[in-house]
C-alpha cells in the first residue's frame, strides 16, 4: 500500500523560500506524476504542478515564476521549493501521486505553511 | 482557462436520501472530470475519474456523470460519514491544466 509522507518548515516570513518534501514508500516512483497542491485557509484546492522520475516538470502558469520542483530517485522523495512567499501563500500543502493523466488516487497527510 | 464551477455552495440533505452535487465546465472538457471528497483536517480521497468511474474502494452509492460541460455526483443514499466539502477537478493533458472546482458543503439536514 502505497503511503506519501510530507514536511518542511511551517512559519516562514515575507520574501522567503517555501521547502518541502515528499517521500514514497510501498510503490513504485517512476512510471507516475508526482503531485503538489495548496489550499489556502478556508478555500479550495489549486494545483501547484507535478514532476516524474525523469524530472519532467509541468506548472501551473500562475506560479510557474516562483516554482522549481525536484526529486531524489535514491531515496523515492520529490521536493517543492516556492520562492518570494507572501502571506497569500499561507496554505495546507499537500503532495500527491497521479494516478495517470487524469486524478490523484493517494495523497500526504498535508502541510501547514504559514507566512508572517 | 478552463473554470470549473460548482452548485449548490452548500446542500443540505438528511441521511438515507439522495444528494446530487453538479460540476459546470466553461467550455467542453469531453470526460475529463475527477471527483474528491474531504473531510476537516484530511487529505482529499479520489471518489471517481474519468467522469464515471469509481476509484477503487469507493462504495456503490457514489456515482458519477456527465461530459461536455455538465457533470453530476450522486450520493444515492446518504450515510453519516457522506458528510463533507465535494470538489469536482478537470484535467487536460496538453497544454497540461489542472484545475478545481470551488467544492459543495454537503451537510445534515
Amino acid at each position: 500500500q502505497v503511503q506519501l509522507q510530507q514536511w518542511g518548515a511551517g512559519l516562514l516570513k515575507p520574501s522567503e523560500t517555501l521547502s518541502l518534501t515528499c517521500a514514497v514508500y510501498g510503490g513504485s516512483f517512476s512510471g507516475y506524476y508526482w503531485t503538489w497542491v495548496h489550499q489556502p485557509p478556508g478555500k479550495g484546492l489549486e494545483w501547484i504542478g507535478e514532476i516524474n522520475h525523469i524530472e519532467n516538470t509541468n506548472y501551473n502558469p500562475s506560479l510557474k515564476s516562483r516554482v522549481t520542483m525536484s526529486v531524489d530517485t535514491s531515496k523515492n522523495q520529490f521536493s517543492l521549493r516556492l520562492t518570494s512567499v507572501t502571506a497569500a501563500d499561507t496554505a495546507v500543502y499537500h503532495c500527491a501521486r497521479g494516478r495517470g493523466a487524469d486524478a490523484f488516487d493517494v495523497w500526504g497527510q498535508g502541510t501547514v505553511v504559514t507566512v508572517s | 482557462e478552463i473554470v470549473m464551477t460548482q452548485s449548490p455552495a452548500t446542500l443540505s440533505v438528511s441521511p438515507g436520501e439522495r444528494a446530487t452535487l453538479s460540476c459546470r465546465a466553461s467550455q467542453s472538457v469531453s470526460s475529463n472530470v475527477a471527483w474528491y471528497q474531504q473531510k476537516p483536517g484530511q487529505a482529499p480521497r479520489l471518489l471517481i475519474y474519468g467522469a464515471a468511474t469509481r476509484a477503487t474502494g469507493i462504495p456503490a452509492r457514489f456515482s458519477g456523470g456527465g461530459s461536455g460541460t455538465e457533470f453530476t455526483l450522486t450520493i444515492s443514499s446518504l450515510q453519516s460519514e457522506d458528510f463533507a466539502v465535494y470538489y469536482c477537478q478537470h484535467y487536460n493533458t496538453w497544454p497540461r491544466r489542472i484545475t478545481f472546482g470551488q467544492g459543495t458543503r454537503l451537510e445534515i439536514e
